[in-house]
């Protein structure tokens, strides 16, 4: 099946500073990918849709500028959590469709990145 | 949007014995539904896909069924191993797809 590639598994960062994480589809072209935050126990929350040459449609509630994030090709996506702080501090996973399958409806999702700010 | 109720946090279960866990939201009927599987620090992996016209749907030890009346999904689990242990997660498309807390399941041997 499909993979998709999540960069850096865990990272610990002090408050004030950027954390990015990468997203690769390994054997699939992604036109579209997502990026979820997920608290303990509590389900995955939509953060925003990037799509490939085009800007990300961010979630109500979601700052764009804080959590930044580029798709330059339609294997690779980035989410830069900028000035991070304690709050951010949380499990952050992609997903992606395979663009070429006319049935695409499911996701192929990413490991995760833990990410922790002190 | 929809409200996604999974109706249990934790079921446990002995080896062998079917689980069944419901998925239950409360707006229109999705195009589809899906189930998913999440390992703890993991992400999701997509186990079954069952489309508003059909009953039921199965996968080797897995069944799931959807009725859109009672606006209702259910997952089972039938002959359950350890190995079967984990969170797993409804999901329907709104206009993105949207995601149940999860049911944690935990088969003892």
């Amino acid at each position: 099946g499909a993979v998709v590639s999540q960069h850096p598994s865990r990272v610990i960062c002090k408050s004030g500073t950027s954390v990015k994480i990468e997203c690769r589809s390994l054997d699939f072209q992604a036109t579209t990918m997502f990026w979820y935050r997920q608290f303990p126990k509590q389900s995955l929350m939509l953060m925003a849709t990037s799509n490939e040459g085009s800007k990300a449609t961010y979630e109500q509630g979601v700052e764009k500028d804080k959590f930044l994030i580029n798709h330059a090709s339609l294997t690779l996506s980035t989410l830069t959590v900028t000035s991070a702080h304690p709050e951010d501090s949380s499990f952050y996973i992609c997903s992606a469709r395979d663009g070429l399958v006319e049935t695409n409806e499911k996701l192929f999702f990413g490991s995760g990145t833990q990410l922790s700010v002190l | 949007s929809q409200k996604i109720e999974q109706n249990s946090e934790a079921l446990n279960i002995q080896e062998g014995k079917t689980a069944t866990l419901t998925c239950n939201y409360t707006n229109y009927s999705p195009a589809y539904l899906q189930w998913y599987r999440q390992d703890p620090g993991r992400g999701p992996v997509f186990l079954l896909l069952i489309r508003e016209n059909e009953k039921e749907k199965r996968k080797e030890r897995l069944k799931v069924t959807f009725d859109t009346t009672l606006k209702q999904s259910l997952f089972h689990i039938t002959a359950s191993q350890p190995a079967d242990s984990a969170t797993y997660l409804c999901a329907l498309n709104d206009y993105k797809l949207s995601f149940g807390a999860g049911t944690t399941v935990t088969v003892r041997a």
